[in-house]
């Protein structure tokens, strides 16, 4: 069965400064990546995902992720953090089944954002 | 705005209440889904349905019962049910089987008193 990890509850980073979420998974075959954020009170925007090619992926709002078979491991990044980037951010691994799709959550990494 | 619209957005309940989620899109998604979100937990996924017919039920208390009318409307019925379950229920479309979740609803944040 697949899992993730995301080993930081809360990171807390300058603004202007770069940003790096981790995310560590498990799953048996070639994974269906994605990294979600989460305002206050609101649901999920899908930031970005992976499914195939390029391992570097470009998202919105600035954000890129890289995936590392070797590691495992589907890393967010910022260059330059705003603090309209304070937010939850969760990683997914996705199971691709033959009636519908299923979506596996890390527990996700707060983000705070310090002027 | 997603897309996706749910309602109420928020709802306190007593534990002998019957209440139900309700939940619509007009994206043209053809797969819809409940998720439950409590505190520092991960998200959980509750219940699937394609083409209107449930896929899966992920293990979820019988107090909790999802209708899929149509492939634009999700409900959730709510009947006795527990403290624990107070915590921010999603509802969420895709265009089934593939690709992934695209949009998620705000989410409707449930307190059972």
């Amino acid at each position: 069965a697949q899992s993730v990890t995301q080993p930081d509850i809360h990171i807390t980073v300058s603004e202007g400064a770069s940003l790096e979420l981790r995310c560590n998974y498990s799953y048996g075959a070639t994974p269906y990546l994605f990294w979600y954020v989460q305002s206050p009170g609101q649901g999920l925007q899908l930031l970005l995902k992976y499914f195939s090619g390029d391992t570097l992926v470009q998202g919105i709002k600035g954000f890129e992720a890289e995936f590392k078979r070797s590691q495992s491991s589907f890393n967010l990044r910022k260059p330059s953090v705003h603090w309209s980037d304070a937010a939850e951010y969760f990683c997914a691994v996705g199971a691709k089944k033959e009636y519908g799709n299923k979506l596996v959550f890390g527990a996700g990494t707060i983000l705070r954002v310090k002027s | 705005e997603t897309g996706v619209t749910q309602t109420p957005r928020h709802l306190v309940m007593g534990m002998t209440n019957k209440k139900s989620l309700k939940c619509e899109q007009h994206l043209g998604h053809n797969a819809m889904y409940w998720y439950k979100q409590s505190a520092k937990k991960p998200l959980e996924l509750m219940f699937v349905y394609n083409f209107k017919e449930q896929t899966e039920n992920n293990s979820v208390p019988s107090r909790f019962s999802p209708e899929c009318p149509n492939s634009s409307h999700l409900f959730l019925h709510l009947h006795t049910l527990q403290p624990e379950d107070s915590a921010l229920y999603l509802c969420a479309s895709s265009q089934a089987p593939g690709p992934f979740l695209e949009k998620f609803g705000q989410g409707t944040r449930l307190t059972v008193v």
